[in-house]
Parts: C-alpha cells; structure tokens; sequence
C-alpha cells in the first residue's frame, strides 16, 4: 500500500524558504495528483497546492506567488517551496495524494515546521 | 473561494449514541464533499467521498448524505475510536477548502 513520508528542517527564519520533501512508497508517483496541505491553529486545514506526475501545477491564490512545487519521478519523491515565510507560515505540513484530483488518500504523518528567528 | 461551515464545532457524547454532523457550503458543489477523521497528533484520514462513498476499509457505521448544498456525517453507533475531530471538505472547484472541523468529545 502507498505511504508518503515528509522530511525538512523543522525550524526555518523569517525571510528564508521553507523546503520539503515527500518521499511516496507503494505505487507509482506517475499517475494521481500529489498534494501539500498545512494545519494551523490559527487557520485551520488550508491546501497549499498540487503537483500531477506530468509536472502541471496548481496553487493556492493565497499562497501562489511564494510557492513552487515539482515532482521527480525517478527518485518517486515531490518538493515543496515556499519562499519568503513569515511566523503566519509555522503549521504541520502534510503531504497526500490526490485522488480524482482532490480527494486525499493517505496522508503522510505530518512535519512541524516553526518559523522562527 | 467556496467556504464551507460545520456545526456543531464540538459535541459532548456517549458510547453507542447516533451522532450527526452538518457541512453547508457557500454555493452548489454537487455531490463534491469529502469528510476526514483526525485523532490529535495524527493525519487526517478519508472517510467518505463524493458526499456518501465510503472508502474502503472504513466502518459501515460512518455514513455521508447530501442535500443541495447541505451535507452530513452520520455515526450510527459511536465507539471509543470515533473521539476525533471531523473536517469536511469540497473537490469541486480549486482552491480546495476545508471546513472548521467538529470535536466529539467523551460525555
């Protein structure tokens, strides 16, 4: 069975970008739609963005013009940046695959990362 | 964006007790509502898409309905592990929104 597992510093300073890495076992990264999602206190459940196997992207408005996902099918992991963060960008990051687009199924178990100086 | 509002945002219940949770979204979705399960400290799980699909490997007991563009979670008997935080969230149209989530909690 898939199983997604993120990786990234857990402590990034303001200003800086915020790098992850999920790394997908169990089936093929080339095919479904392969998701960042975050959860904040503050705000909640909140979909960062998607990357599909072909390389087409879709981002949050919110988020667009800070975020770049891409997605390396030989290594079977996708990467997330988010340039420019301030503390409002502290949450768990979550990576998940997309399933007919967006629903998500599984999730992978979840990266604190605190922006901090 | 499309929000999406649940109510209640916690409930105080018992063991066996048929509970039921309410997602209403800002405009007409179709049927494209998904509800997850998250226990503190864990990634929110799928439960029912489409608005009353069952994922597989779900309990029986958790089902999903639609009406316009109101949509509920249904327990039917809750057990111990169903003391969780309950979030919904539309597939229609990008960007992709969740609601508040629900609490039940242990009366």
């Amino acid at each position: 069975q898939v199983q997604l597992q993120e990786s990234g510093p857990g402590l990034v300073k303001p200003s800086e970008t915020l790098s992850l890495i999920c790394n997908v076992s169990g089936d093929s990264i080339n095919k479904y739609y392969w998701n960042w999602i975050r959860q904040s206190p503050g705000k909640g459940l909140e979909w960062i963005g998607y990357v599909y196997h072909s390389g087409t992207t879709d981002y949050n408005p919110s988020l667009k013009s800070r975020v770049t996902m891409w997605v390396d099918s030989t290594k079977k992991y996708f990467s997330l940046n988010l340039s420019a963060v301030t503390t409002a960008d502290t949450a768990v990051y979550y990576c998940a695959r997309g399933i007919a687009v967006a629903s998500y199924d599984p999730w992978g178990q979840g990266i604190q990362v605190t922006v901090s100086s | 964006d499309i929000q999406l509002t649940q109510s209640p945002l916690s409930l105080s219940t018992s063991v066996g007790e048929r509970v039921t949770i309410t997602c209403r979204a800002s405009q007409s979705i179709g049927s494209n509502v998904n509800w997850y399960q998250q226990h503190p400290g864990k990634a929110p799980k799928l439960l029912i898409y489409v608005a009353s699909y069952l994922q597989s490997g779900v309990a029986s007991r958790f089902s999903g309905a639609r009406s316009g563009t109101e949509f509920t979670l249904t327990i039917s008997s809750l057990q111990p592990e169903d003391f969780a935080t309950y979030f919904c969230q539309q597939s229609y149209s990008s960007p992709f929104t969740f609601g508040q989530g629900t609490r039940l909690e242990i009366k």
